[in-house]
């Protein structure tokens, strides 16, 4: 079956630990996301791709990094200078500027 | 001024009844418009993209209004499994604004 696999669904987090969050997708889409969602708000965008070995800074891209080394993977490490990492993390991914699909997300916990 | 806006509800509507709500978007060159229903703590699935001519997909109506830059989704014959909140995504380019988001309740 194609679609986007997130991974872990749940994540907990030390502060001043740096995590990755896993994102891999088999629907041959070129371009990738990387959401956060907090309660009762939009999502909002932390970076995103368009093609291999390329992507670029969303609205909030502070204190995380990305890599895209591979079509399928697009994996987000939230670094101990996002200062509030606690929220839904969302990976989506479309064809062009087309729609988006998302995958099930990780929720970050920091203790 | 957010870039999307919706109105938060919740709207709480008797099964069978219709439901409708708007969101406006402040882009005037945004190209392509969807709606996205989200699940509590599930991530968005899309539910329709919306035409500039409008769109039906079997119970749900999709209106754009480019003029006044608002987008509409209306939901006929609510049915229990409606409940979720309908997300307003606006398209531009390769990026997606998305509402906050309204919630929509149907009670049997």
């Amino acid at each position: 079956d194609g679609g986007i696999t997130q991974s872990p669904k749940y994540l907990f987090r030390k502060e001043g630990q740096n995590v990755t969050l896993s994102c891999e997708q088999n629907l041959n889409h070129d371009a990738m996301y990387w959401y956060r969602q907090d309660p009762g708000q939009g999502l909002r965008l932390i970076y995103y791709s368009q093609i291999v070995n390329d992507f670029q800074k969303g609205d909030i891209a502070e204190g995380y990094s990305v890599s895209r080394e591979k079509k399928e993977s697009f994996p987000l490490t939230v670094t101990s200078a996002q200062k509030n990492p606690t929220a839904f993390y969302l990976c989506a991914s479309s064809m062009e500027a087309h729609e988006q699909f998302f995958g099930p997300g990780t929720r970050l916990t920091v203790l | 001024r957010k870039e999307v806006e919706q109105d938060p509800g919740p709207f709480n509507v008797p099964e069978g009844a219709t439901v409708a709500f708007n969101c406006t978007y402040s882009n005037s060159a945004s190209q392509s418009f969807f709606w996205y229903r989200q699940d509590c703590r599930k991530e968005p699935k899309l539910l329709m993209s919306v035409y500039s001519s409008g769109n039906e997909d079997g119970r749900f109506t999709a209106q754009l209004n480019r003029a006044s830059q608002y987008i509409s989704l209306l939901i006929r014959d609510s049915k229990l499994s409606d409940s979720a909140t309908y997300l307003c995504v606006v398209n531009d380019d390769y990026k997606l604004s998305f509402g906050a988001g309204t919630t929509v309740t149907v009670r049997a």
